[in-house]
């Protein structure tokens, strides 16, 4: 099984609110991944965990906040977005963060911010 | 930092016919490369991949080959079908970070 479910699916938020991306897999991967993805172009790193601990974050800014609260489940936090980030999320994870693990993505979560 | 080129950025094919796509990566220490297939409004899926210590690899009619004195990677796709219409990134990948560097992606769209 190479699960990864996100929720939800689909977001639309005004650029004052607060929400809230979920990711979660139960496959005993220990590094997980946020990247974004506009359309047309490739997706772009955002945040790697690593054992439940902060990796790398590719400079995004602070109005996304990323949490990882257990080894199975991955948060994005979002606040005072721009129409810009509309974008599509997208969430993975690894058996280990190293190049011999192949990255599993979900189905990913449709932003609109308006 | 490494770069991943990958061509071309769109292609169309008759159906039965193959169809190849490359690419190119400038980190001579990145050892891992994936492919992935992307369906409109859908996740990346991998498809196929390859690690250094290989030079080719097969998966039915799909193949991957890598050189890597020449830092090249190509998606080999043989009996084309209009299922695989979609676009397909190019990855590379290296050590302990893990960091999926993408190529821009090749539309391939296999007419019936």
């Amino acid at each position: 099984d190479t699960e990864v479910t996100q929720t939800p699916k689909h977001l639309v938020m005004g650029m004052t609110n607060k929400k809230s991306l979920k990711c979660e897999q139960h496959m005993g991967h220990r590094a997980m991944y946020w990247y974004k993805q506009k359309a047309k172009k490739p997706p772009e790193l955002m945040f790697v965990y690593s054992y439940e601990k902060l990796s790398i974050n590719e400079s995004v800014p602070s109005r996304f906040s990323p949490e990882c609260p257990n080894s199975s489940l991955l948060n994005l936090h979002l606040h005072a977005l721009q129409p810009e980030d509309s974008a599509l999320y997208l969430c993975a994870s690894s058996q280990g963060q190293g190049a011999q693990n192949t990255i599993y993505f979900g189905e990913g979560s449709w932003l609109t911010v308006v | 930092g490494e770069n991943v080129e990958q061509h071309p950025s769109t292609l169309s094919v008759q159906e039965g016919d193959s169809a190849v796509i490359k690419c190119t990566y400038s980190d001579s220490a990145s050892n891992y490369f994936p492919w992935y297939k992307q369906e409109l409004g859908k996740r990346p899926q991998l498809i196929i991949d390859i690690r250094s210590n290989v030079g080719e690899k097969k998966d039915q009619r799909i193949a991957v080959t890598l050189n890597k004195t020449a830092k090249h990677f190509s998606l080999h796709i043989t009996e084309t079908q209009p299922e695989d219409s979609a676009v397909y990134f190019c990855a590379s990948k290296q050590g302990s970070q893990g960091n999926l560097i993408f190529g821009k992606g090749t539309k391939l769209s296999v007419k019936p």
